[in-house]
């Protein structure tokens, strides 16, 4: 049972630099987050799809856009990366209504120098 | 989303057992409450949900008073790998409207 699978696991960038966080699940859930956590926060939500072919903007989306490829596949892509966007980056799903939580993956721990 | 209010820190020894009680005044009739367990370097994991009056599984128990505005996890005999920050929610699990985390509490067992 994979669960949620979130790549890559680690990642250095250059200010200025892109890169696209890659997230998939395999339980046929419809729905899929994208939240930041800071050192000592909470979860903050960056973007979300509520179903495919459906995003929106969560609370702190400047700076990212999403892709929702497929039903399985839900990416964030930073176009430009700033110091200010160094942060844990987890990915969640869900089913999209009724009783159920969110399944979240291992996260990505990115850094922005 | 309804707004969730809960201690940002305990301490507990071994074996006690451990509440958690969080406040959501304006909770609303379609709501769940949901709790998640955080440990470091990971992330969130789904520990109960409820509604209303009292669930136990495994892991823990949730009780929710006929009024709703609060809950309180129970942790049976927690051990040091129950050390992690727990999560209050309250919302419909819609995916339309995603749930709000905020800092929750941040749970220290000790030997």
């Amino acid at each position: 049972n994979a669960g949620v699978t979130q790549t890559p696991k680690f990642q250095v960038l250059k200010t200025g630099q892109s890169m696209t966080l890659q997230c998939a699940q395999d339980m046929n859930h419809n729905s899929m987050y994208w939240y930041r956590q800071d050192p000592g926060m909470g979860l903050r939500l960056i973007y979300y799809s509520a179903s495919e072919g459906t995003t929106d903007k969560g609370e702190v989306p400047n700076g990212y856009n999403v892709s929702r490829l497929n039903k399985r596949e839900f990416s964030l892509r930073l176009e430009s990366a700033a110091p200010s966007q160094t942060s844990v980056y987890f990915c969640a799903s869900s089913p999209s209504t009724g009783y159920g939580g969110y399944t979240f993956g291992s996260g990505t721990r990115l850094t922005v120098v | 989303l309804a707004k969730t209010t809960q201690p940002i820190s305990m301490d507990s020894y071994e074996g006690q057992e451990v509440n958690i009680t969080c406040s959501h005044n304006n909770i609303a009739t379609n709501d769940y409450i949901t709790w998640y367990q955080q440990f470091p370097s990971q992330g969130p994991r789904f520990i109960i949900q409820g509604y209303k009056t009292k669930v136990t599984n495994e892991v823990a128990s949730l009780f929710i008073p006929a009024d709703r505005k609060s809950s309180t996890l129970s942790l049976p005999r927690v051990s040091l790998s129950d050390t992690a920050v727990y999560y209050c929610l309250v919302g419909f699990n819609s995916g339309n409207t995603p749930l709000v985390f905020g800092k929750g509490t941040r749970l220290s067992v000790i030997a």
